[in-house]
């Protein structure tokens, strides 16, 4: 069964860099992975696509201060220059054709 | 551009069923899944299903199954979210997503509340 795997909470000071893990349950590191923000009170958004390679595509409008890696079963989402609307959950979930969509649990992120 | 627009908020009374729409624009409907997605009070996102606009053939996660009806109108671009049964902790907000090539779009979201 494929899970994702995230930690609760992160925090970083404001102008700092933070990295959030997800975490791929065993035998699926092949699996590409979304990164999704969602601010207090909106809707997802997405940021990006994130391939197992580490290769990954940006959502339209999504600053160069975050981008993302991969190691293993490892998905990597790094923020840099942390701003004050940087502030949410962050949300992994799996990517592929027809399959369903498995969400990690979130990272709340607060901004020091 | 790729849009995804949503019906209004709903409240309903346990046991009844609400219908959430979700209008597409910008690119060719009948090309990429549709998923629909839920939101509790102070919870994470949970998958319910998906459906392929082309076909209208749909799946539904285990735990809606019997549930969840998902439909398509190809003349309109839109498709359609039908939960019956609903039960106060099916109070969420209910999100339409387009899975693309490589980017996910997503609906603003429209709040069922389910209270007698």
């Amino acid at each position: 069964q494929l899970i994702l795997t995230q930690s609760p909470s992160a925090s970083a000071a404001l102008g700092a860099s933070v990295r959030l893990t997800c975490i791929l349950s065993s035998g699926h590191s092949s699996y590409a992975v979304a990164w999704h923000q969602q601010r207090p009170e909106k809707g997802p958004r997405f940021l990006m696509k994130l391939n197992s390679d580490g290769g990954h595509n940006k959502g339209d409008g999504i600053p160069d201060r975050f981008s993302a890696s991969s190691s293993g079963d490892d998905r990597y989402l790094t923020i840099s220059s942390l701003q004050p609307e940087d502030e949410g959950d962050y949300y992994c979930q799996t990517w592929g054709t027809g399959i369903p969509l498995v969400f990690g649990g979130g990272t709340k992120l607060t901004v020091l | 551009q790729v849009q995804l627009v949503q019906s209004g908020a709903e409240v309903k009374k346990p046991g009844a069923s609400v219908k959430v729409s979700c209008e597409a624009s910008g690119y060719t409907f009948t090309d990429f899944f549709i998923h629909w997605v839920r939101q509790a009070p102070g919870q994470g996102l949970e998958w319910m299903g998906w459906i392929h606009p082309h076909s209208g053939a749909a799946t539904s996660a285990q735990k809606f199954q019997g549930r969840v009806t998902m439909t398509r109108d190809t003349s309109i671009s839109a498709a359609y979210m039908e939960l019956s049964g609903l039960r106060s902790d099916d109070t969420a907000v209910y999100y339409c997503a387009r899975t693309g090539l490589r980017e996910i779009s997503w609906g603003q979201g429209t709040l069922v509340t389910v209270s007698s």
